[in-house]
């Protein structure tokens, strides 16, 4: 398994600002997934992100409002921009190891909301 | 495409009841199953996995075992505690993208 950090945990933030958040690993991962659960939904995948170059995102997902950036192993962001309410969710990282076949592993999520 | 469905929630039990939580999913290969949890406030947990056909995932009392006939995974648990309650996704990987595909989850309230 992997040891997975994410920061903020949680943040209450204005409507049309922008929030970053960090996923830290501590060890080397080939995949790494950014994810977005809605209020009492399930998981939905924003994008895969890929160390040193652009990240690739699932429909309806658009790299101008959630820019993604890996630029290493362990390592990566994603920016929620010009965000509304409707962005309120929680944003989970995932990663799948090493040696670890297709299993992925989550980060503890970051709650947003947007007032 | 692949997808997997669930039963819905909420279920409710009394402590030291048994536990099924019903999962049947549509691949057009051979996927790896799983199933997660989310305890209040957290993110998921990798709960038990199976990775071909007949494999009996476990873990802290649970099981679920991969019927392909069937295209079930169903998560049992002989006898359920408080600490149980949580939401439960059912989960599949198709092994070309490493990309995972979830069940819309089942929230699970144990009584004590």
């Amino acid at each position: 398994s992997a040891v997975i950090s994410q920061k903020p945990s949680r943040d209450i933030c204005q409507r049309g600002t922008s929030l970053t958040i960090q996923c830290q690993v501590d060890s080397q991962v080939t995949m790494m997934f950014w994810y977005r659960q809605q209020p009492g939904q399930s998981l939905t995948l924003i994008a895969t992100a890929n160390q040193g170059s652009e990240a690739t995102y699932e429909s309806g997902f658009v790299i101008d409002k959630f820019p993604i950036s890996r630029p290493n192993l362990t390592f990566s962001t994603l920016t929620v921009s010009n965000m509304s309410p409707e962005d309120s969710s929680i944003y989970l990282c995932s990663v799948v190891v090493s040696g670890g076949g297709d299993t992925q592993y989550f980060g503890p999520g970051t709650r947003l909301t947007v007032l | 495409g692949d997808s997997v469905t669930q039963m819905e929630g909420p279920v409710t039990l009394s402590e030291e009841a048994f536990l099924t939580i019903n999962c049947t999913y549509t691949a057009t290969g051979y996927p790896s199953l799983f199933w997660y949890v989310q305890y209040p406030g957290e993110g998921l947990q990798l709960l038990l996995k199976a990775t071909k056909a007949d494999d009996k995932g476990s873990n802290k009392g649970f099981e679920a075992t991969y019927r392909k006939e069937t295209t079930s995974f169903h998560l049992e648990k002989g006898s359920v505690q408080v600490s149980d309650s949580a939401v439960y996704f059912c989960a599949l990987s198709d092994h070309e993208d490493d990309k995972i595909i979830f069940g819309k989850g089942t929230r699970l309230h144990i009584l004590p």
